[in-house]
């Protein structure tokens, strides 16, 4: 069985800091990684994709992946509230469907 | 705009009812899932179209489920003699060849 975990929080975190959000998988022939942030009641938005080893900026995003631990995190860098969602880890399969975790839980407060 | 367009937003309907739902993606969408999330959970896949064909249907979608996908344009979703434990978000994303992974916006279905 193919799996992604996440702890799922809630993460709690000042404004202005920084969130790191975590995520293992247990299939090591995946290829893509995603971050999606999704708000109470909406769909999954897309925020990150990775597909190969180190860092990728995209404004305050940063995802890392590291597939020898076969680990994928996500830097949030000046946290606001409006970032206070939850964040779900998905991987991909050699079908490309998604894999997701149950996602975590970030709360930025004032 | 992620491109993938879901019909209804929502729907209520009583156990028992059948229910369809509506996916349109973009032209360049050649792929087309189907996931389905409960409370607390990640999406889970349903079943997946490349073009037309249906290629793979996961354990969760019982002979209860259909999935179709006519010309390899829209897919619908249609669940029969619907049951509490059907209540879920209904998510459609459409994949071109070599980017997305974008959901549209989702069907919520309640059954009462």
């Amino acid at each position: 069985q193919k799996e992604v975990e996440q702890n799922s929080g809630p993460l709690s975190v000042p404004e202005g800091a920084i969130a790191s959000l975590n995520c293992t998988y247990s299939d090591r022939g995946s290829q893509s990684f995603f971050w999606y942030r999704q708000y109470s009641g909406k769909s999954p938005e897309l925020i990150m994709s990775i597909y190969s080893n180190g860092d990728k900026e995209d404004g305050r995003f940063t995802a890392q992946l590291n597939k020898a631990s076969q680990y994928v995190s996500l830097l949030i860098r000046d946290s606001q509230p409006s970032d206070s969602a939850t964040y779900l880890c998905a991987v991909n399969d050699n079908t490309d469907k998604l894999i997701f975790g149950t996602g975590t839980r970030l709360q930025v407060f004032p | 705009d992620t491109g993938v367009s879901q019909n209804p937003r929502h729907k209520i309907t009583k156990r028992g009812q059948n229910v369809t739902f509506r996916c349109d993606p973009i032209s360049e969408h050649n792929r087309l899932y189907w996931y389905r999330q409960t409370l607390g959970q990640g999406p889970e896949f349903l079943t997946y179209f490349q073009n037309e064909a249906q290629l793979e249907k996961s354990r969760l979608l019982s002979d209860r489920f259909s999935a179709e996908r006519p010309k390899g344009s829209f897919s619908t979703l249609e669940i029969q003699r619907t049951e509490q434990g059907d209540s879920a978000m209904y998510l459609c994303q459409g994949t071109p060849l070599n980017y997305g992974y974008t959901f549209g916006s989702g069907t919520r279905l309640t059954v009462v």
